[in-house]
């Protein structure tokens, strides 16, 4: 089976932090996903990574970046916490041979 | 663009009644379709995709949905639902043009109330 763990289930932080949140797939998939999840907006694509140092913005990257240093691992990087990231954040995989993303159990973050 | 819509923000329906949760979407060519749910505070796990052949497709949980590509639309369906089905249901749609990114793009969500 595919594992996708992300480092934490809930967060909590304060304004100005900076905040780290970490992925790790164990299937060898190429491509991977961090999503911002809030009520009534569904999932919104912040950045994904098709290969090691290699990323792409996705449609809300801004007061995000991300790091991939190595194929299993990807991470989502908060510079600078503020209250309107308060949130539940995704990660997902993809590997050509599935045609489908596996999803991570998600970290809820508040940000005081 | 492309874009999904799911119209309905919740579906109510008492247990052992059919259950249906729409999906539309919008894309150039022609798409990969996709349904996951999410219990709650949980991630997402995949229910059942399209990607060619039957338009009819079973999935997990005795969860179905029908591609139909005239109305651009991709329902789920349930013959008998069960209160353990409540949960959040998203439809995601890829272009099978945008190559091997795997990007998805999703609806906003349909919550679905199964009553005792």
């Amino acid at each position: 089976d595919v594992k996708v763990t992300q480092s934490s289930r809930y967060l909590v932080k304060r304004t100005g932090e900076k905040v780290f949140l970490e992925c790790v797939q164990d299937m060898d998939h190429e491509n991977m996903f961090w999503y911002r999840q809030d009520p009534g907006l569904g999932l919104r694509l912040i950045y994904f990574s098709y290969d090691v140092k290699m990323k792409e913005k996705g449609d809300i990257p801004e007061g995000y970046s991300v790091s991939r240093e190595k194929k299993e691992r990807f991470s989502l990087i908060l510079e600078s916490a503020s209250t309107n990231q308060t949130s539940m954040y995704l990660c997902a995989s993809w590997g050509l041979a599935y045609n489908e993303q596996f999803f991570g159990p998600g970290t809820r973050l508040t940000v005081l | 663009a492309q874009s999904v819509a799911q119209p309905e923000d919740q579906v109510n329906v008492a247990e052992g009644n059919p259950l249906t949760v729409k999906c539309t979407y919008s894309v150039s060519g022609n798409p990969y379709l996709f349904w996951y749910v999410q219990y709650p505070n949980r991630g997402l796990q995949f229910l059942l995709k399209y990607i060619t052949g039957d338009n009819l497709v079973k999935g997990s949980y005795g969860f179905e949905a029908e591609f139909n590509k005239s109305q651009t639309s991709f329902h789920l369906k349930k013959p008998s639902a069960l209160v353990s089905d409540s949960a959040l249901y998203f439809c995601a749609v890829r272009d099978r043009g945008s190559g091997n990114t795997g990007k998805l793009i999703f609806g906003q969500g349909t919550t679905l109330q199964v009553k005792p």
